[in-house]
């Protein structure tokens, strides 16, 4: 286990479409994060799982965005009808459950997967 | 969420001098902090982070400083060699999130010129 592994790192694909990443976190991290990252702007919070219970979604997961994390390993993250406005970098990131007071979360990132809505 | 603000946007130093990178937090409860480095067309790396029991943290000629009563944190390089050139963010836990997810500033190109 080298990292966070991502599947595809790019796609390309025609408006209307339906695409699904997928991300394989560190194998003893129980947290897995998906953000997603638009040219010059820093990594926006889409949603995270503990295990397989998905705990946060943001108000940018639209219902066209669906996560899941069946086993509580690794995740999925499907678009449905695709939007030239959904093109970007979706990054996977993973950590281990918070055990210590100060409540620190280190996040360790995918390459992740460029996604192009043409 | 959190909100976090992150400058300058670019930032372009010679080889050798020193670059500052500030970020400013909403949260009062927030308690950790952390700084990524992003190289063209790779993932975003930790380089060095800081809890809010202590005000500075070295790494080398990497080092973070924590205000906590101005709810101000900055990233220090010294000595910049050409291959800190690269994209640098910063970030918070968000409240929404029971502080478990991170949300990040918008990012500070840094260019060290040789």
């Amino acid at each position: 286990d080298t990292g966070v592994s991502q599947d595809p790192r790019h796609k390309i694909t025609k408006r209307g479409q339906n695409v699904t990443f997928r991300c394989d976190p560190i194998s003893e991290h129980n947290r897995l994060y998906w953000y997603r990252q638009t040219l010059g702007q820093g990594p926006e919070f889409l949603t995270y799982f503990q295990n397989e219970a998905q705990l946060e979604k943001s108000r940018l997961l639209s219902d066209r965005f669906s996560a899941e994390r069946p086993k509580g390993s690794f995740s999925t993250l499907e678009i449905q009808r695709t939007e030239q406005g959904d093109s970007a970098m979706y990054l996977c990131a993973s950590s281990l459950k918070w055990d210590r007071p100060s409540g620190a979360n280190v996040l360790t990132f995918g390459a992740g997967s460029r996604l192009t809505v043409l | 969420g959190e909100n976090v603000e992150q400058h300058p946007s670019t930032l372009s130093v010679q080889e050798g001098d020193s670059a500052v990178i500030k970020c400013t937090y909403s949260d009062s409860a927030s308690n950790y902090f952390p700084w990524y480095k992003q190289e063209l067309g790779k993932r975003p790396q930790l380089i060095i982070d800081i809890r809010s029991n202590v005000g500075e943290k070295k790494d080398q000629r990497i080092a973070v400083t924590l205000n906590k009563t101005a709810k101000h944190f900055s990233l220090h390089i010294t000595e910049t060699q050409p291959e800190d050139s690269a994209v640098y963010f910063c970030a918070a836990p968000r409240v929404d999130t029971g502080r478990r997810a991170l949300t990040f500033g918008s990012g500070t190109r840094l260019q060290v010129q040789p």
